[in-house]
């Protein structure tokens, strides 16, 4: 079957860094998406993986490692903002994606 | 219009009843989908359509349809509402067709309570 896995909840502090991990089981891999989605909003796009790597977007990194099935969302100089729930998605061999639970993350003061 | 929008933005509905949930898209996108959200759960495909003209089941089709008569709108129906279909509903597109990897753009959502 396919399986998305990604902690459900974590906790930081303001100006710290966190790292989100995600692992999964798919049929077929065509690329692993980070959405960020804030409580009662629509999710939006952060980054997109197809090699193995670390992709660097400002305080956001997300790296791919695809012989382990891993990923990881970094997210450096945490502001309030944040916190929101971070969602790990796989596109699979029929260009669907199949989406983890999401970690909500909280940033504490 | 910016992007993409769905009506209503929240709904009560009672069990039984037929529902039609909106969704308009301005990017002239090709591929459009719809997914449901449930606390706990990731999100799931209930359709999806690659280009106007076609649609296809996704994850959890059962209960609902859809068409793609244009670009723009792609409706999603609910027939006979039951409790378990009470979710958020989220309508997305992608430009390409579906065969090649894009990232899909969501709109705002529909909260839909069926009681």
């Amino acid at each position: 079957g396919q399986n998305i896995d990604q902690p459900t909840e974590m906790t930081a502090t303001e100006g710290a860094i966190v790292q989100i991990n995600c692992t999964y089981q798919t049929s077929g891999f065509n690329g692993l998406f980070w959405y960020q989605q804030h409580a009662g909003e629509a999710p939006t796009f952060l980054s997109y993986n197809v090699l193995d790597g670390l992709e660097e977007k400002g305080r956001f990194s997300s790296f791919l490692s695809r012989s382990k099935g891993y990923s990881y969302l970094l997210l450096k100089e945490l502001q309030m903002k944040d916190s929101a729930s971070y969602l790990c998605a796989v596109m699979d061999s029929n260009y669907q994606l199949i989406w983890g639970a999401g970690t909500k993350l909280i940033i504490k003061p | 219009i910016a992007g993409i929008t769905q009506a209503p933005t929240s709904q009560i509905l009672a069990a039984g009843r037929r529902m039609t949930l909106r969704c308009t898209q301005d990017m002239r996108h090709n591929a459009m989908y719809w997914y449901r959200q449930d606390l706990g759960l990731g999100l799931r495909l209930i359709h999806y359509s690659n280009t106007a003209g076609t649609t296809g089941k996704g994850e959890v089709p059962d209960g609902y349809s859809v068409s793609r008569a244009n670009t723009d709108d792609f409706p999603l129906t609910l027939a006979s509402a039951v409790p378990s279909q009470t979710s958020v509903y989220f309508c997305a597109s992608s430009k390409t067709s579906g065969d090649k990897p894009d990232t899909q753009y969501f709109g705002p959502g529909t909260r839909l309570t069926v009681l």
